[in-house]
Parts: structure tokens; C-alpha cells; sequence
């Protein structure tokens, strides 16, 4: 069975600090690996997504950034926070090359940022 | 401009009725349409999709209806049970496959028993 975790569950931080959230896939082999952003009530939006090892695409530029170490894991970062940062961080996988390309979620990281 | 938009924000129906979750898009080029069914503070649940080939969708109590002509796709929730009370996001894609995911803003349900 596929399983998806996040890390960590929930973060206080500072304005001006670093963040590094992390997503870990296990039981699948090279699936493609996306970050979502949700506003307290509001809607998701995508911020990456990467088909492969090293590689990853922006969607919307929010001074963050993401990287992909390792087949099963996925990183989004950024050196300094903003207030606007703050929200719940989603990472989602899927099947590479399906037609109905499933994603799946996992259960995210509440960020504030104070 | 929102791309993938849903209505009505918000509804209340009771125990045993239908809901209805409206919702429409603007881009010919989405072809896949999952729904998904988010509790507060969790991350969201497939709860059933459809492709835009077809007209309908069903999954136990739940139905997608689509019309591609009029880009137009709602979701029924037939016998509404209390633990149906969640937000419903309908979301789209376009038909290359890596990308992620365009959203509505969702439609927050409430059954009440």
C-alpha cells in the first residue's frame, strides 16, 4: 500500500526565517510528486510539481522553492518567511502517464508564520 | 480570473436529501475532473472523478453529471448523511498528464441529522 507523509505536522515560525518542509512517498516507484498551498478556507493552489529525480517545475512564484533528492522524497523551502506564507502545505502524488492521473494527498503541514 | 468556479459556496440540506454541488470551467483543454472531499484539518479525499468523455459518473451515493458542451459539471450526493458535512472541491486538469491541478473554491456542506 502507498502511504504519503508530511513533515512536520505543524510549525510556528518567525518572519525573515528559514522553512524546509519535506514529503515522503513509500510503495511507489517514481511517481509524480506536486506541492499545493491552501489559505485557511480557501481553495488549493498548485506551486509545483516534478516527473523525476532533480527535476521540478514552478507553477507560481511565492519566494519558495522545491526540490526533489531522492525518488521518494520532495522538499519545499525558503530562506526567508513571509507573513504571507502562512497556510496548510500540501504534497500530492500520482501514476506518471495515466490518463486519469489520481492524485493523492497527504495530510499536510499548517504553517504560521508570525 | 478563476478558472474552475463552484457553486453555491455553501449549503445545508437534510439528513436523506439530495445535494446538488454546482460546478463550470472555462478552458477547453481540461479533459479530467476529480472531486474531492475535505475535512478541516486534513488534506483532501478523492471522492470520485470523471473524464470528458463521458456524461455520468456513479459511485454509491455519489454522481457526477457533465456537459461538455455547456462546460458544465455537478456532483449529487444522494441520501446526504451527516458525516458528509465536509468542503467539496472540484478541480480540473488539462490533458498533459505531469501537471497538477486547478481548483474551485469549494463548496462547504452541512447535513444536518
Amino acid at each position: 500500500a502507498q502511504t504519503i507523509h508530511q513533515w512536520p505536522v505543524a510549525e510556528i515560525k518567525a518572519v525573515g526565517s528559514p522553512l524546509s518542509l519535506g514529503c515522503t512517498i513509500k510503495g511507489k516507484s517514481s511517481p509524480n510528486l506536486y506541492w499545493y498551498w491552501q489559505a485557511t478556507g480557501g481553495t488549493l493552489q498548485q506551486l509545483f510539481y516534478s516527473i523525476t529525480v532533480g527535476q521540478v517545475e514552478s507553477v507560481v512564484q511565492l519566494n519558495l522553492s522545491a526540490s526533489r533528492p531522492k525518488d521518494d522524497q520532495f522538499i519545499l523551502s525558503t530562506e526567508k518567511l513571509l507573513l504571507s506564507h502562512s497556510g496548510f502545505y500540501l504534497c500530492a502524488w500520482s501514476l506518471p502517464g495515466g490518463a486519469q492521473d489520481t492524485q493523492y494527498f497527504g495530510p499536510g503541514t499548517r504553517l504560521l508564520v508570525l | 480570473q478563476q478558472q474552475v468556479r463552484q457553486s453555491p459556496q455553501s449549503l445545508t440540506v437534510w439528513e436523506g436529501e439530495t445535494a446538488i454541488l454546482n460546478c463550470s470551467y472555462e478552458n477547453s483543454a481540461f479533459d479530467y475532473f476529480p472531486w474531492y472531499q475535505q475535512f478541516p484539518g486534513e488534506g483532501p479525499a478523492l471522492l470520485i472523478s470523471i473524464l470528458s468523455v463521458s456524461d455520468k459518473k456513479e459511485d454509491g451515493r455519489f454522481t457526477i453529471f457533465f456537459n461538455k458542451r455547456e462546460k458544465k459539471l455537478s456532483l449529487h450526493i444522494a441520501d446526504s448523511q451527516p458525516g458528509d458535512s465536509a468542503t467539496y472541491f472540484c478541480a480540473a486538469r488539462k490533458n498533459n498528464y505531469a501537471q497538477g491541478l486547478t481548483f474551485g473554491l469549494g463548496t462547504r456542506v452541512s447535513v444536518f441529522p
